[in-house]
């Protein structure tokens, strides 16, 4: 079965600095995605940025980039120029490509303060 | 106009009652799942239904029962409350095939 370990608990970074969340997975798969998810305080989960496996380029969606490293099963999400509104937890996701496994496995999340 | 709803967003029950909450979805999707987030915030599926039918059932005791009327809904059902029982529930849906997931804004569950 697959596992994602998220081993911060919680992290924090002064407002304009960049900060890098660290996931790390377990696998027998070839070809699967991997997801970073926010959880502001409001409780919504919102998609932040997605990877798939078999691309070898890092992800980007505008200040959010990850850092795949695919035969260390590492899977990093950077902040850049953080935000006040950056706070939130921070969920790794795995999934399989297999058909019939939809579910998302879900590291245990990691706390962001975001100091001003 | 809101893409995954949950109702209610609070739920606060007596241990041994009967509650249900309910989902919709309105962005024509195949798959709907529900997930429970404990109060260590680790999340979990419970439940996908593709069209009507169950397709991921993970060890969760049969006091909690999704029943989907339609392809947009999904309702969970949950049968006996017990304190354990108290979390944060997450209806989500996608297409099929899709990796993208949209979840819905949570319920909070508390049982006394």
């Amino acid at each position: 079965a697959q596992t994602v370990t998220q081993s911060q608990p919680e992290m924090s970074v002064q407002e304009a600095e960049t900060v890098t969340l660290s996931c790390t997975y377990d696998t027998s798969e070839s070809d699967y995605y991997l997801f970073w998810y926010k959880q502001p305080p409001s409780r919504q989960m919102i998609l932040v940025i997605r990877q798939e496996a078999y691309k070898q380029q890092n992800a980007t969606e505008n200040r959010f980039s990850v850092n795949f490293q695919k035969a260390a099963k590492s899977f990093s999400l950077k902040i850049s120029d953080s935000q006040l509104g950056d706070a939130a937890m921070y969920f790794c996701a795995y999934r399989s490509p297999r058909g019939g496994s939809e579910k998302l496995v879900f590291g245990k999340g990691t706390k962001l303060t975001v100091n001003p | 106009d809101t893409a995954v709803s949950q109702t209610p967003k609070y739920l606060v029950t007596q241990m041994g009652n009967d509650k249900s909450i309910k989902c919709e979805q309105n962005l024509g999707h195949d798959t709907m799942y529900w997930y429970k987030q404990d109060s260590k915030k680790f999340l979990k599926i419970m439940f996908s239904y593709n069209n009507k039918e169950l397709i991921i059932n993970e060890t969760v005791p049969n006091r909690f029962s999704p029943k989907s009327p339609d392809k947009a809904h999904l309702n969970l059902h949950i049968n006996s409350l017990e304190l354990g029982d108290s979390a944060v529930y997450f209806c989500a849906s996608s297409q099929v095939g899709a990796e993208v997931k949209f979840f819905g804004p949570g319920t909070r569950l508390t049982v006394l």
